[in-house]
């Protein structure tokens, strides 16, 4: 059965802080990673990840994928509170259902001031 | 370019009542999905359409739940009857075939049964 496990389920840091979301799968067929900010209700896309080793940047968020490991990481520098919010790690496999994404549960990222 | 249009923002119906909820995707994006995200969980797929035609329908509960998208554009999701475990954040999405722009998410319908 195809799974995607995101850890830590939560987490509470500083404004400044630097965290590290982890997200590993298992799933046959993977196309492609993406990961999305969850606020309110809407996802917002973040980044999509298809190649090992190829780091996505995008301001102070940046992130990557180990195809040979099944994980991806994504990092935030210097925190802010309106980083605050869940992020959601979500598979897209080839075949079949082409396009169906398979989400982890999410990451709750609490920022105090 | 706007964005996936989804209506109500919020419902709450008490259970064995019936609901709809509509899905207008961003013009030109021939593939539409349907997701029910329950409270702490990530959402999960309950039917995409390519075009006006079906892709996968395998976790819809066939029982009270049913979906349309006749012209292929926007799309309609219905329970009946509702019953309690279906309370949770309805999220429509859409993308183009390729995939290549990614996906866009509605605001989503909060739904609650009581």
């Amino acid at each position: 059965e195809d799974k995607v496990v995101q850890s830590p389920l939560s987490l509470v840091v500083h404004e400044g802080d630097t965290v590290t979301l982890n997200c590993s799968y298992e799933v046959t067929n993977f196309r492609s990673l993406l990961w999305y900010k969850q606020e309110k209700k809407a996802p917002t896309f973040l980044f999509m990840l298809t190649s090992s080793g190829i780091e996505k940047k995008s301001g102070r968020l940046s992130s990557i994928l180990d195809k040979k490991e099944l994980f991806s990481i994504l990092n935030i520098t210097a925190t802010q509170t309106g980083d605050s919010a869940i992020y959601l790690c979500a598979v897209v496999k080839y075949g079949g259902s082409q396009g169906n994404l398979i989400f982890g549960k999410g990451t709750k990222l609490s920022v105090k001031p | 370019e706007a964005g996936v249009a989804q209506s109500p923002r919020y419902k709450i119906i008490e259970k064995r009542q019936s609901v709809a909820f509509w899905c207008n995707p961003i013009s030109g994006h021939a593939t539409l999905y349907w997701y029910q995200q329950i409270l702490g969980q990530g959402p999960k797929l309950l039917i995409q359409f390519q075009n006006n035609g079906v892709v996968d329908d395998s976790q819809l509960p066939k029982d009270r739940f049913s979906a349309e998208r006749l012209k292929g554009v926007d799309s309609t999701l219905k329970i009946q009857p509702a019953k309690l475990e279906d309370s949770a954040v309805y999220l429509c999405a859409s993308s183009l075939s390729n995939l290549r722009s990614g996906y866009t998410f509605g605001s989503g319908t909060r739904l609650t049964v009581v």
